[in-house]
């Protein structure tokens, strides 16, 4: 079975903090691990990663994959109130219609 | 932007009685999904469709839950007896075909409620 585990599970910080999450994997058959941010209801895409090493980056937003340990890190710089959310990972097998499997997920509250 | 579109924002339920939850994917994305995310718990994966029929399901996608494109733009997930343990946020979620990146495009989520 696919496991995806986060940490912290939640985490409080001020603004212009910088905060990373982790998230570590076992997937059999591993294609790609993705990155959401859920404010309210829909998670939204951050980043997919599926090369090691290759540092995915938008904004104050950062991320990056180690195959050979089985993590990522989401890196999020000079953090914002707007920054507030849960932060989900998810992995997605090769072969797989595209479902994914998340992780419990990060809630990050980033105070004023 | 595109985007997809879900139907009730919130539908309250007596257990036992039927729901259908409405989705309207993205219109040119070719694989369709539902999830589910129970309050606090993580977003679990339900089924997958494709080409007019089921890619995948997850071992809680069981006979009392089914899928249907009827119309080529609308794609259901109906409830047939619904239980208390199915209250959730339902996700609707679709992704293009060949040459995209694997992420999936989520709808703002239907939340169900069973009394």
């Amino acid at each position: 079975e696919d496991k995806v585990v986060q940490s912290p599970l939640s985490l409080v910080v001020h603004e212009g903090d910088t905060v990373t999450l982790n998230c570590s994997y076992e997937v059999t058959n591993f294609r790609s691990l993705l990155w959401y941010k859920q404010e309210k209801k829909a998670p939204t895409f951050l980043f997919m990663l599926t090369s090691s090493g290759i540092e995915k980056k938008s904004g104050r937003l950062s991320s990056i994959l180690d195959k050979k340990e089985l993590f990522s890190i989401l890196n999020i710089t000079a953090t914002q109130t707007g920054d507030s959310a849960i932060y989900l990972c998810a992995v997605r097998r090769s072969g797989s219609a595209r479902q994914l499997t998340f992780g419990s997920g990060t809630q990050l509250t980033v105070l004023p | 932007e595109p985007e997809v579109t879900q139907t009730p924002s919130h539908q309250v339920t007596q257990m036992g009685q039927e729901v259908i939850l409405r989705c309207v994917p993205i219109s040119n994305h070719l694989y369709f999904y539902w999830y589910r995310q129970i309050l606090g718990q993580k977003v679990e994966f339900l089924v997958s469709f494709y080409n007019n029929e089921i890619s995948e399901k997850s071992e809680i996608f069981d006979d009392q839950f089914s899928v249907e494109r009827p119309d080529g733009s609308n794609f259901t997930l109906k409830i047939r007896s619904t239980k208390l343990e199915d209250s959730a946020m339902y996700f609707c979620a679709s992704s293009p075909g060949t040459g995209n990146t694997g992420e999936l495009f989520f709808g703002e989520g239907s939340r169900l409620t069973v009394l």
